[in-house]
């Protein structure tokens, strides 16, 4: 059974420029979410996607978006880059909300 | 407004001692509370999983309780090993699958 992957692992962007992160889902899971952990914070929820609809969204601008596809794996797109938009991204999937979640290793984004 | 703390922020035992990491939660009304290890620039690696209705979880060394009355979960590890420093995160999901995160406690165990 392949566990949660991300892609790219490291990133690093000037401000003002997009980024397009993926994930792919735990082999059965509908459902994936997002988290940015910044250096030494706990991570915060972006938002989810159950079966390729938004399901809950946290307190992040509109520039943050997502994506998920037939077989659930997803992106986050980035737009406009901030220097505070540096952090881990952290990619969850579960079988159904509620769930017990499963993070991938995550992508460390850096933005210039 | 859920809001999860972590106490302490960091903890340095011997090898060999048995310790108790703290999770609170203002709202008590939860689906579950999962107990998280992250190594330095990882992911998380679960390690259990508590139910609202469930007391407490065993895997191995660790046990997770939980009182959901006075918004609150522990993680004892038993017989602590330098394997096990690393960052301990505690989750609560209110059953919209958003998790609400703690600041985490770091942990060194030194041999």
């Amino acid at each position: 059974e392949t566990g949660v992957t991300q892609s790219p692992t490291h990133l690093i962007k000037t401000r003002g420029q997009q980024v397009t992160l993926r994930c792919s889902s735990q082999s059965g899971h509908n459902t994936v979410s997002w988290y940015q952990q910044a250096l030494g914070q706990g991570p915060q929820f972006i938002f989810q996607y159950y079966r390729e609809e938004e399901n809950g969204r946290g307190n992040f601008p509109p520039r943050f978006s997502g994506l998920q596809f037939p077989n659930y794996s997803s992106e986050l797109n980035v737009n406009a880059l901030e220097l505070d938009d540096s952090a881990l991204y952290l990619c969850a999937s579960s079988w159904i909300t509620g769930a017990e979640q499963y993070f991938g290793p995550g992508t460390r984004l850096t933005v210039t | 407004k859920q809001e999860v703390t972590q106490i302490p922020a960091a903890l340095s035992v011997p090898e060999g001692e048995n310790l108790v990491l703290n999770c609170s939660f203002t709202d008590s009304a939860i689906y579950n509370l999962q107990w998280f290890r992250q190594d330095p620039g990882k992911g998380l690696t679960s390690l259990l999983l508590i139910q609202s209705s469930q007391r407490e979880q065993t895997s191995g060394r660790l046990n997770a309780s939980l009182d959901k009355s006075s918004g609150r979960s522990t993680l004892y590890i038993a017989a602590s090993q330098p394997g096990d420093s690393a960052t301990y995160l505690c989750a609560v999901n209110g059953n919209t699958g958003k998790l609400i995160f703690g600041q985490g406690t770091t942990l060194q165990v030194k041999p």
